[in-house]
């Protein structure tokens, strides 16, 4: 069955070091995105890929970073900069670009909790 | 500022009771609006999507009507795996060709046996 499959669905880090959230989806979709959601808010958009080796920054993206080299994949990686990174991280695709274009529905995957130790 | 606020930010209702849920916007612009599901723990699922004032959609125990200041979706003689938290988004013109897509927070809604 198609769909996004992001691991690990639990992390946990100690404060100083990197992590990365990895996100692959089979749906063929052009268009990649990041949300980080914390009890009582709304979704926030980290960052968001329309095209393979391309990519923006959304609305939150300080101290996150991602990379887009194949059209499955996009990883999200959580610095040291971040400073408050624990977190529900949720990763979306859409067929195309939303934010460039229509109504797209975004397709979620089940989520990676980041707990900092 | 576009803002997308959603109430009750939790409802708890017995099995067979019907209400209704709602998602107020302030957008200039708006090009859809999404309702969506999500169980704890789970990322969101989709629901409905409308586009202009005065659609409506359903989907079994499920109607999302939309007007130009809110949309409800209600909820008929709701069962217990209806419980889960319902989101609410906007996509609004945000520049150029641009869109934005905005998630109101969320209504919680609990259904007893």
């Amino acid at each position: 069955d198609g769909g996004i499959t992001q691991s690990p669905k639990y992390l946990f880090r100690k404060e100083g070091q990197n992590v990365t959230l990895s996100c692959e989806q089979n749906l063929n979709h052009d268009a990649m995105y990041w949300y980080r959601q914390d009890p009582g808010q709304g979704l926030r958009l980290i960052y968001y890929s329309q095209i393979v080796n391309d990519f923006q920054k959304g609305d939150i993206a300080e101290g996150y970073s991602v990379s887009r080299e194949k059209k499955e994949s996009f990883p999200l990686t959580v610095t040291s900069a971040q400073k408050n990174p624990t977190a529900f991280y949720l990763c979306a695709s859409s067929i195309e670009g939303l934010l460039f274009s229509g109504a797209n529905v975004l397709t979620f995957g089940a989520g990676s909790r980041l707990t900092v130790l | 500022e576009d803002q997308v606020t959603q109430s009750p930010e939790a409802l708890r209702l017995q099995e067979g009771e019907s209400s209704s849920l709602n998602c107020s916007y302030t957008v200039s612009g708006l090009r859809g609006l999404f309702w969506y599901r999500q169980d704890p723990g789970k990322g969101p699922e989709f629901l409905f999507t409308l586009y202009s004032a005065g659609e409506e959609k359903e989907k079994e125990r499920l109607k999302a009507t939309l007007t130009k200041k809110e949309s409800f979706l209600h909820i008929t003689a709701p069962k217990p795996e209806d419980s889960a938290t319902y989101l609410c988004a906007v996509q609004v013109l945000s520049g150029g060709s641009n869109y934005k897509l905005t998630f109101g927070k969320g209504t919680l809604l609990t259904v007893n046996p």
